[in-house]
């Protein structure tokens, strides 16, 4: 079975530029999740939606992120413009059900702001 | 608010021997517990959960972990472990939809 699909794996773009991150979800699942990983700050949930309405985005730091999921099988998360402390990795992360169900990860975008 | 602690940054053990990584939550009301492992360059893999029911619960790679209600702890086992379990290991509580995880522990199985 697929699991969630990101692309691009890696991105590295100057700061100032504008940084689309996409993710498809795992056929089925009902919720999709939006990450940021750095060694500083760890895991950070930025964004969550539910049957593609987005429920929670308190985690978004900034006006410069914006998060979509047009349909149940696609969601972008985009950076404009993108600053250096932007860097990190990215994911996504689907889930079917309630809270007592596990989230399945996509292998991430790593990204990287000049 | 739910949180959760993984005391160790890094666990180190030899092969053939047993692991354990500690975890330990805080959360009003009953918990929902999650183990998951990262490989470099990879995303959160799911090892197992605790939802309710016998304490000790049984995942995927050999992988265990034992539930205690008492000392709020989910610490996660393996009897005999391998080389290629070597990873960063995250426990995390589920509640009002939020999965909140630990900073993760660096486990290193040696030859």
């Amino acid at each position: 079975d697929a699991g969630v699909i990101q692309s691009p794996r890696h991105e590295v773009t100057e700061m100032g530029q504008e940084v689309t991150l996409r993710c498809k979800p795992i056929s089925g699942h009902n919720s999709l999740f939006w990450y940021r990983q750095t060694m500083m700050r760890g895991l950070e949930l930025l964004i969550y939606f539910n049957n593609n309405v987005p429920i929670d985005d308190s985690g978004m730091p900034e006006d410069r992120f914006s998060a979509k999921m047009p349909n149940a099988s696609f969601s972008t998360l985009k950076i404009q413009p993108s600053e250096p402390r932007d860097s990190a990795v990215y994911f996504c992360a689907s889930r079917q059900g309630g809270d007592n169900q596990p989230q399945h990860f996509g292998d991430g975008t790593r990204l990287s702001i000049l | 608010a739910q949180s959760v602690a993984q005391p160790e940054d890094q666990v180190n053990v030899a092969e053939g021997n047993p692991l354990t990584v500690k975890c330990t939550y805080s959360v009003s009301g009953n918990p929902y517990l999650f183990w998951y492992v990262q490989y470099p360059n990879r995303g959160l893999q799911f090892l197992l959960k605790y939802i309710t029911g016998d304490n000790l619960v049984k995942g995927s790679y050999g992988f265990e972990a034992e539930f205690n209600k008492s000392q709020t702890s989910f610490h996660l086992k393996k009897p005999s472990a391998l080389v290629s379990d070597s990873a960063l290991y995250f426990c995390a509580v589920g509640s009002n939809y939020k999965l909140t995880f630990g900073k993760g522990t660096l486990l290193t199985v040696n030859p």
